[in-house]
């Protein structure tokens, strides 16, 4: 069945960069997009960006450009959203899903979740 | 880039009651429209995508309806199980916006 599997909990300080995996098993990682998604506390869902496995091309929301870097091991089956110079407006529990494989902008499968804590 | 906005925020109803959700889009989105089921927690789960196609192991309860800019999610009997935040995501741009949420909770 397919699974995405994130790690768990992180705090870092203001300032730092975080670096987020999320582990495909199922399916064939390299045949569907990664896409990250983030919820801050009590808030709705924001698209932060998607990665194509295959090529490693990647596609950013705006006002991620410049501060979210997403890369991929397909030896391992594995995507990675790094984030940097974080502050507390970016305290949320981070989502990686996969792309549907006809529309690849819906998200079919979904990770647990990673929470970053940004405190000082 | 396009705003979804849901209506209303949070809807307060009881098992059996028919449930009826509104998201418009700011420009047509033809029907590039997904719904998506979130409980305290745990991450989303996609209920339908092009505004009416039921995803696989989805009760028919829910069915969705719209085009263009206004759309609609209806749970015809609303069940335990489905007091939980919907949101509606755009997928006509890349972009992917989703919106606010609503929140379904017990009368």
């Amino acid at each position: 069945q397919v699974q995405l599997v994130q790690s768990g909990a992180e705090v870092k300080k203001p300032g730092a960069s975080v670096k987020v995996p999320c582990k495909a098993s199922g399916y064939t990682f390299t045949g569907y997009f990664i896409h990250w998604v983030r919820q801050a506390p009590g808030q709705g869902l924001e698209w932060m960006g998607r990665i194509n496995p295959a090529s490693g091309d990647a596609n950013f929301a705006q006002r991620f450009q410049g501060r979210v870097t997403l890369t991929r091991d397909t030896s391992i089956s594995t995507a990675y959203m790094e984030l940097s110079r974080l502050t507390s407006d970016d305290t949320a529990l981070y989502f990686c899903a996969r792309g549907h494989l006809i529309y690849g902008m819906v998200h079919d499968y979904w990770g647990q979740g990673t929470l970053v804590t940004v405190s000082s | 880039d396009i705003q979804m906005t849901q209506s209303p925020s949070t809807l307060s109803a009881s098992v059996g009651d028919r449930v009826t959700i509104t998201c418009r889009a700011s420009q047509s989105i033809s029907s590039w429209l997904a719904w998506y089921q979130q409980k305290p927690g745990k991450a989303p789960k996609l209920l339908l995508f092009k505004a009416t196609t039921l995803e696989s192991g989805v009760p028919s309860r829910f069915s969705g309806s719209g085009s263009g800019t206004e759309f609609t999610l209806t749970i015809s009997s609303l069940q335990p199980d489905d007091f939980a935040t919907y949101y509606c995501q755009q997928y006509d741009s890349y972009s992917g916006t989703f919106g606010q949420g609503t929140k379904v909770e017990s009368k």
